[in-house]
């Protein structure tokens, strides 16, 4: 399995531009979740979904921000519009089993907001 | 609530050491915890998972024990190398109703040559 795949690596945008991230899991995962990584605040959880059904958004910071799972194989993470505080890593993770389950994660997508 | 602290933030030793990693955490009641290695400019990778019925795990060089009654783990790396240097994190799935996973900030560990 190629494992998650996240695209894209690097993204670099101005001030109120809308950005989009995608996230295809590992084949047979049923659980999805969408982290945000600082230097300030480490690992944050954003939005967790399983079975493509949002269970938990407690973590999107404010309404810019938005999730979507339309099948099993692909989930988008969109911010609108986007902020230079929204400048962070942002990773996609997949396992089986919900938040027990061992985690496999994507190799992030670095957004730069100027 | 659940926090989780690891100290030291950065840690640098010489090639062949044997060293440990520290995390705490301050509510006992855990489901189980997860080591992870995160490489400069990738994502995390999954190391050891442990129960919270279990008191350590093995999968090489690496060792990680759980004492749930003092809220701690340890990661114990065997004659370190170069290429173990990455940021190592632990987090902890909560017991009951919320196993959301709560993350230390990690350390950073240099194994110089």
């Amino acid at each position: 399995d190629a494992g998650v795949i996240q695209s894209p690596r690097h993204e670099v945008t101005e001030m109120g531009q809308e950005v989009t991230l995608r996230c295809k899991p590992i084949s047979g995962h049923n659980s999805l979740f969408w982290y945000r990584q600082t230097m300030m605040r480490g690992l944050e959880l954003l939005i967790y979904f399983n079975n493509n059904v949002p269970i938990d958004d407690s973590g999107m910071p404010e309404d810019r921000f938005s999730a979507k799972m339309p099948n099993a194989s692909f989930s988008t993470l969109k911010i609108q519009p986007s902020e230079p505080r929204d400048s962070a890593v942002y990773f996609c993770a997949s396992s089986l089993g919900g938040y027990t389950g061992e985690l496999f994660f994507g190799e992030g997508s670095r957004l730069t907001v100027l | 609530k659940q926090e989780v602290t690891q100290i030291p933030a950065a840690l640098s030793v010489p090639e062949g050491e044997n060293l440990v990693l520290n995390c705490s955490f301050t509510d006992s009641a855990i489901y189980n915890l997860q080591w992870f290695r995160q490489d400069p400019g990738k994502g995390l990778t999954s190391l050891l998972l442990i129960q919270s019925s279990q008191r350590e795990q093995t999968s090489g060089r690496l060792n990680a024990s759980l004492d749930k009654s003092s809220g701690r783990s340890t990661l114990y790396i065997a004659a370190s190398q170069p290429g173990d240097s990455a940021t190592y994190l632990c987090a902890v799935n909560g017991a009951g109703n919320n196993r959301k996973l709560i993350w230390g900030l990690g350390t950073s560990l240099a194994v110089n040559p």
